[in-house]
């Protein structure tokens, strides 16, 4: 069972960059690293996942160091819209149907000052 | 196209009362997850169904329980609620499974009183 373990919260200003950690040291050959943003009162909202190496899409990066035991989202140039809680997923792609569980991490506050 | 829907938001019962939580997944998704959020154990893994079948299952007692119809509506169950219960419940759909890109719905919030 992968356990992830992420910083409970954060502070930035306005058009940093912000790097959020999550460490999954029991991470799984067939597990993938995903991370979502959540607002209060709403379900969390896809952000950006990835294997190995490094995933960009329009929002975020995701680094993922070779031994994959732990991921890094990155969101460049930050706005106020941008204070949420944000989770990581370690969980595998195809799942056999044997009981096997997926990990969110603790989730991570960011807060977004003017 | 339409997003995930679940109903009822909101719903108060009283210890020892069962409840049923439903959920419609965005159209052609055939895996849906359900999801257990409280202040003190953050966003916790229920049970995902795909394709009618029970898929995964996290670590919750016989009390939880769920189904899925061949429309791919699925439907949450607590029996004999507890006061531990009360939590926001998630649902969220995807294509393969909850590995991939979930959406997620906007939540039930359960209060067990």
């Amino acid at each position: 069972l992968a356990k992830t373990t992420q910083p409970i919260s954060m502070d930035s200003y306005e058009g940093q960059e912000v790097n959020i950690t999550c460490s999954h040291n029991n991470i799984a050959t067939n597990d993938y690293i995903t991370w979502y943003q959540q607002f209060p009162s709403q379900g969390p909202r896809f952000i950006i996942q990835g294997y190995k190496t490094k995933v960009t899409n329009e929002v975020a990066s995701l680094f993922i160091p070779a031994d994959r035991k732990s991921s890094t989202l990155s969101l460049p140039r930050v706005s106020l819209s941008d204070t949420a809680v944000y989770y990581c997923l370690v969980g595998a792609l195809i799942s056999s149907g044997s009981a096997r569980q997926l990990t969110f991490g603790s989730g991570t506050q960011l807060t977004v000052l003017p | 196209k339409a997003g995930v829907t679940q109903t009822p938001r909101y719903l108060i019962k009283t210890r020892g009362q069962q409840v049923t939580l439903s959920c419609s997944p965005i159209s052609g998704h055939r895996s849906v997850s359900w999801y257990q959020q409280t202040p003190g154990q953050g966003l916790q893994f229920l049970f995902e169904y795909f394709s009618e079948t029970q898929r995964n299952k996290g670590n919750f007692p016989g009390r939880f329980s769920g189904r899925q119809f061949s429309n791919s509506r699925s439907e949450m169950n607590v029996s004999t609620l507890e006061l531990g219960d009360s939590a926001l419940y998630l649902c969220a759909s995807s294509l393969q499974g909850p590995a991939y890109e979930q959406y997620f719905g906007p939540g039930t919030r359960l209060t067990v009183t």
